[in-house]
């Protein structure tokens, strides 16, 4: 069975450092792994997708790369912002399209 | 586009009573529609995968005949908490997939369910 892991737990940052989120998985044959925004008490926002045949993915200010041979996966965040407090989940997409998240990074970005 | 809804968004009931959330894609017709449990700081757990017109498939250790899947159409899916327990209080999230080349999921804003 497939186990995220995230580290670390929880991060707290100035105003304009980068931001860098790790994500690792057990099992290589992963269909794709998704990065998610959560904020308290609400739902998920989708933030990036990185297909298995994609190395990475770019949105803005955020870049997200895989690593399908390590098992792993790496959200960037550059010149973080107040604004990007909220918690960070990977999930990593199977075979059957289910989706095995991680615990999760909570982030604070202090101004 | 891809926007998913979710009815209510908090509830309160009393000990023995049920539940029901709905699930709802507004403006695409969802292939598959997952269910999802929050525990306080936690991770979400799958609970079951639902197909429209199908019975649902419940993950291990998932108590079917507790927690009630309806798919009755590409566009709303329910789940119903049969008499409810204070330990079934949790944050209850739905998401629905409309692609099956790329799996991607749309969640909804999530349900807070709270049992007295």
């Amino acid at each position: 069975k497939q186990e995220v892991t995230q580290i670390p737990a929880a991060l707290s940052v100035p105003e304009g450092e980068n931001l860098v989120l790790n994500c690792s998985f057990t099992d290589s044959a992963i269909y794709n792994l998704q990065w998610f925004r959560q904020d308290p008490g609400k739902g998920l926002t989708s933030l990036l997708l990185i297909q298995s045949s994609q190395r990475e993915q770019t949105s803005g200010r955020l870049n997200a790369s895989l690593d399908k041979s390590s098992g792993r996966s790496t959200l960037y965040i550059a010149a973080s912002q107040p604004g990007d407090s909220a918690t960070y989940l990977c999930a990593g997409t199977d075979s059957w399209g289910k989706l095995q998240f991680g615990a999760g990074t909570q982030v604070v970005v202090t101004p | 586009g891809a926007v998913v809804s979710q009815h209510p968004s908090r509830v309160i009931c009393k000990s023995g009573t049920s539940v029901k959330i709905e699930c709802r894609s507004l403006d695409f017709q969802a292939t598959t529609m997952f269910w999802y449990r929050q525990f306080p700081k936690k991770s979400l757990m799958l609970m079951a995968t639902s197909n429209e017109g199908s019975k649902a498939t419940y993950e291990q250790g998932v108590e079917k005949d507790k927690f009630l899947i309806n798919h009755a159409s590409l566009t709303l899916s329910t789940l119903t908490v049969t008499s409810a327990h204070p330990e079934d209080s949790s944050f209850y999230i739905c998401s629905a997939a409309r692609d099956t080349n790329s799996y991607e999921q749309y969640f909804g804003p999530g349900t807070r369910l709270t049992v007295t």
